[in-house]
């Protein structure tokens, strides 16, 4: 089952503008990563955000996490036509040694030239 | 490059057929998971191997089994193979045993005819 779910599905924007991704889960986590991948090609992990963090920033990414309301979002700034891909969130189930990642369905995002 | 390497890129089977992936970590990776990736099913965890051992057990099927040996390597066994075995399996790597970013391999894309 999806532990993660991100909104939108899809998102078209123009380039140098920002776009802003959400996820929400379910159970409560360890932590929470964004990971992107271009098109039928191997992820590529993004930023992880620890459960008794509010926000983390790495470059263009802004990452918020609202643990009381089971959310995150993936905001990127002043967008580029290299952004183009799927960006998914992925959560581990806290604590019992399960790590395997739990992914949602993703957000595709287009960068319009 | 994440520094995780697969093999094979691609792999045509028929039905009924048993194929082997591969997978080599990062170097000094202790940790090894397999996800699949199709598009009914999302990003699926299937399993994960610590130094070895095997860790935890996300969605695999009794006609999948993997291991982890001496070298770190790992593969994927897949038997009885059918048309939904179709999909792109991912392995991935870690340097912890829970709770950190994995790094991606390209994936070995699976097609059962």
């Amino acid at each position: 089952s999806q532990q993660g779910e991100e909104d939108p599905q899809a998102l078209s924007i123009q380039e140098g503008e920002n776009a802003t991704m959400n996820c929400s889960y379910k159970t409560s986590i360890n932590n929470l990563q964004w990971y992107r991948q271009n098109s039928g090609r191997g992820l590529v992990h993004l930023i992880l955000i620890r459960s008794n963090e509010r926000e983390k920033h790495s470059g263009r990414l802004r990452v918020t996490l609202d643990t009381s309301k089971k959310s995150s979002s993936l905001l990127i700034t002043a967008s580029r036509a290299a952004d183009t891909a799927s960006y998914f969130c992925a959560t581990d189930l806290l604590g019992g040694g399960a790590d395997g990642l739990t992914f949602g369905k993703g957000t595709h995002l287009i960068i319009q030239p | 490059d994440s520094g995780v390497t697969q093999t094979p890129k691609h792999l045509i089977t028929a039905t009924g057929q048993r194929v082997t992936l591969r997978c080599s970590p990062r170097s000094g990776d202790l940790s090894v998971y397999w996800y699949q990736q199709s598009l009914d099913q999302g990003l699926q965890f299937l399993i994960q191997y610590y130094n070895g051992e095997e860790r935890a057990k996300g969605n695999i099927l009794e006609r999948f089994s993997a291991q982890q040996f001496p070298d770190l390597h790992s593969e994927l066994n897949l038997s009885s193979l059918e048309l939904g075995d179709s999909a792109l399996y991912f392995c991935a790597s870690s340097g912890q045993v829970e709770g950190y970013e994995q790094y991606f391999g390209p994936g070995t894309r699976l097609t059962v005819t």
